[in-house]
């Protein structure tokens, strides 16, 4: 059973350019989030995503966008990247029947450097 | 709004003795509450998870958390370190989202 999977582990960009990243959900899930954690600190939550609609959404600017796809996989968007966007970028998936207290699953992350 | 406080950013243990990681939350409703551990590269694992059944917990590897309403706190307890415990611990508490602490690392000394 394949857990949650992310591409690319790691990423270095410059300032100013804009980077796409992407996550397939464990198997049998629908719904996917994405969090930003800062080196030394815990994740913080983005979005989240359901029948690829943004469902809910954390304290992120408007530079950081995301999709989902009909297969349930989705992308995280960030234009005009800033120093302070570097970052580990980790995606969690969950059954949104379950949710409320339900477990969600976490790939490896994303490591985003912005020179 | 939801949120977590762990009290310690650190803490170091020798093996074979206690391990104690604190951790207290703020809700205005009864809380699912979690510990997650992040292992260096590799994805944050889930420890246990508290739903408001029983109070005590227990999870994985040994490790349990105590749900105490009156106290506000939700400390994750093992009684026997081992070196494969050296990791990042994060509390969490879930609205629709996971709300995560700021992590205790817990470092095990021979």
């Amino acid at each position: 059973d394949a857990g949650v999977t992310q591409s690319p582990t790691h990423l270095i960009k410059t300032r100013g350019q804009q980077v796409t990243l992407r996550c397939s959900p464990k198997s049998g899930h629908d719904t996917v989030s994405w969090y930003q954690q800062a080196l030394g600190q815990g994740p913080q939550f983005i979005f989240q995503y359901y029948e690829e609609e943004e469902r809910q959404r954390g304290n992120f600017p408007d530079r950081f966008s995301g999709h989902q796809f009909p297969n349930y996989s989705s992308e995280l968007n960030v234009n005009a990247l800033l120093l302070g966007d570097s970052a580990l970028y980790l995606c969690a998936s969950t059954l949104t029947r379950d949710s409320g207290g339900s477990e969600q699953f976490f790939g490896p992350g994303t490591r985003l450097t912005v020179l | 709004a939801q949120s977590v406080t762990q009290l310690d950013s650190h803490v170091s243990v020798s093996e074979g003795t206690p391990v104690l990681l604190r951790c207290n939350y703020s809700s205005s409703y009864s809380p699912s509450l979690f510990w997650y551990v992040q292992h260096p590269n590799k994805g944050l694992q889930l420890l246990l998870k508290y739903t408001s059944a029983a109070t005590l917990v227990k999870g994985i590897n040994g490790f349990e958390a105590e749900f105490k309403k009156s106290e506000t706190s939700f400390h994750l307890t093992k009684p026997s370190a081992h070196m494969s415990d050296a990791a990042e611990y994060f509390c969490v508490v879930s609205d629709a989202e996971l709300i995560f602490g700021a992590g205790t690392r817990l470092a095990v000394h021979p």
